[in-house]
């Protein structure tokens, strides 16, 4: 069946530190690809997606992805990161020509230290 | 903007009620959407829709129903709460053709059936 995987539970970090949140999914056709976060008592939204056409996407607030086929992975950063990226982040994955549903994967909590 | 906007941010059931979560969109989205998330199993999709009268069942539709009486109202029921169903209750909508399959999430209800 198809799946996605995010591979931390829980991340903690310093205020600064690099960050890099990892996703495969396990369909071998062409999808759509987007991570969603969730900040403290906030509705889900959208941070950033992937269609077609350059793998590195950019998104709100400073964060990126890179889309390797290959790899089936589709990884978030961001350089330097702030206490108020404190949220939790999930991972998605839309199998086109399937249907409109999407798949998440279990989330990752991340913490950071002020 | 969108918005989603879901009856109850907190509701409190006792055992073999019967259950209604209404939810609605301002954007003319076909589809719909309903989840459930559980801390550490991320998003599980419960029942979409893709028009009007239309469903069909996602990852876990027992002990759930839909209805979908008009375009901009999904609503989830639950004819026999149980206590296993107490869980936080996202409903999203979406367009169905364009670039963008993006999901637009209401703030979820938290349901504890006691």
């Amino acid at each position: 069946a198809q799946s996605v995987s995010q591979h931390n539970h829980h991340v903690i970090l310093s205020e600064a530190a690099s960050l890099e949140l990892g996703c495969n999914y396990s369909y071998g056709g062409t999808v759509n690809l987007f991570w969603y976060v969730q900040y403290p008592g906030q509705h889900l939204q959208l941070l950033l997606k992937y269609f077609s056409g350059d793998p590195l996407v950019k998104g709100i607030k400073g964060f990126e992805a890179e889309f390797i086929k290959s790899k089936f992975s589709f990884n978030l950063r961001k350089p330097s990161v702030q206490w108020s990226d404190t949220a939790e982040y999930f991972c998605a994955v839309r199998v086109v020509n399937r249907d409109d549903k999407i798949i998440f994967g279990k989330g990752t909590r991340l913490h950071i230290l002020p | 903007d969108v918005k989603v906007t879901q009856s109850s941010r907190y509701l409190v059931k006792r055992t073999g009620e019967k259950v209604f979560l209404e939810c609605v969109q301002d954007m003319d989205h076909e589809n719909m959407f309903w989840y459930r998330q559980d801390p550490g199993l991320g998003l599980r999709l419960i029942y979409f829709s893709y028009d009007v009268k239309m469903k069909e069942k996602g990852d876990i539709p027992e002990g759930y129903s839909v209805s979908r009486e008009k375009k901009e109202r999904f609503s989830l029921i639950l004819e026999s709460a149980s206590t296993n169903q107490t869980s936080m209750y996202l409903c999203a909508s979406s367009e169905t053709s364009g670039s963008s399959y993006e999901q637009y999430f209401g703030p979820g209800t938290r349901l504890t059936v006691t």
